[in-house]
């Protein structure tokens, strides 16, 4: 079973939609948890953190559930410029340094 | 935010030639750097996390021997492919994190295509 586990999509909406992702992750002990966006040939860049109380930046929010291991991203009035691979991730501390485990991506087209 | 660059931006070599690639943390230092492996369509794939002034520690499949990794300071951690073949051609991108602080600064990737 992989780490960290994400539909791959492709999600095609059109503008102005909502789009929820959905991620699960294996290891109990994950501690913090991330979603990454990265652009077709460039490289990942911090979208939003995710915490247990869920947390909103605009039109995206962001839940964790470390009962059922999961985690999602509400993707409210997409904009063409959200078209990207969206990358769930985990994070757990090990000897004080960052072990981070990605998840394979779930590419979001936005249509006119 | 935090910068962290890698040069150079992309490389193209002949198949038994050497590359090396660096990764350098341009405002902070960088206790830790990790590099990551990504194909096409694929996810990032760690290879290896090393610390400064330490040995990297390597993921499972991935050839220490083939993939030298050197981290000399708090800025600057450099990523050899040895010898390398067509199979290794990849984008590779490499991380920088700050000690006991949560998430990672990547840098802009290097795209190796080996003939």
């Amino acid at each position: 079973r992989k780490e960290v586990e994400q539909d791959p999509g492709p999600f095609n909406v059109p503008e102005g939609a909502t789009v929820a992702f959905n991620c699960t992750y294996s290891n109990s002990a994950s501690q913090s948890f991330f979603w990454y966006r990265q652009d077709c040939r460039k490289e990942p860049k911090l979208l939003m953190s995710v915490y247990s109380s869920g947390n909103e930046d605009g039109r995206f929010t962001a839940q964790l559930n470390r009962a059922s291991q999961y985690i999602s991203l509400l993707i409210r009035d997409s904009k063409l410029s959200d078209s990207a691979t969206y990358l769930c991730v985990v994070n757990f501390l090990v000897d004080n340094n960052n072990d981070m485990r990605f998840g394979a991506g779930t590419r979001l087209t936005v249509k006119p | 935010g935090a910068v962290v660059s890698q040069h150079p931006s992309w490389v193209i070599c002949k198949s038994g030639t050497s590359v090396k690639i660096e990764c350098r943390s341009l405002d902070f230092q960088a206790t830790t750097m990790f590099w990551y492996r990504q194909f096409p369509k694929q996810s990032l794939m760690l290879m290896a996390t090393s610390n400064e002034g330490s040995k990297a520690t390597y993921e499972q499949g991935v050839e220490k021997d083939k993939f030298l990794i050197n981290h000399a300071s708090l800025t600057l951690s450099t990523l050899t492919v040895t010898s390398a073949h067509p199979e290794d051609s990849s984008f590779y991108i490499c991380s920088a994190s700050l000690l006991g602080t949560k998430g990672q600064y990547f840098g802009p990737g290097t795209r190796l295509t080996v003939l």
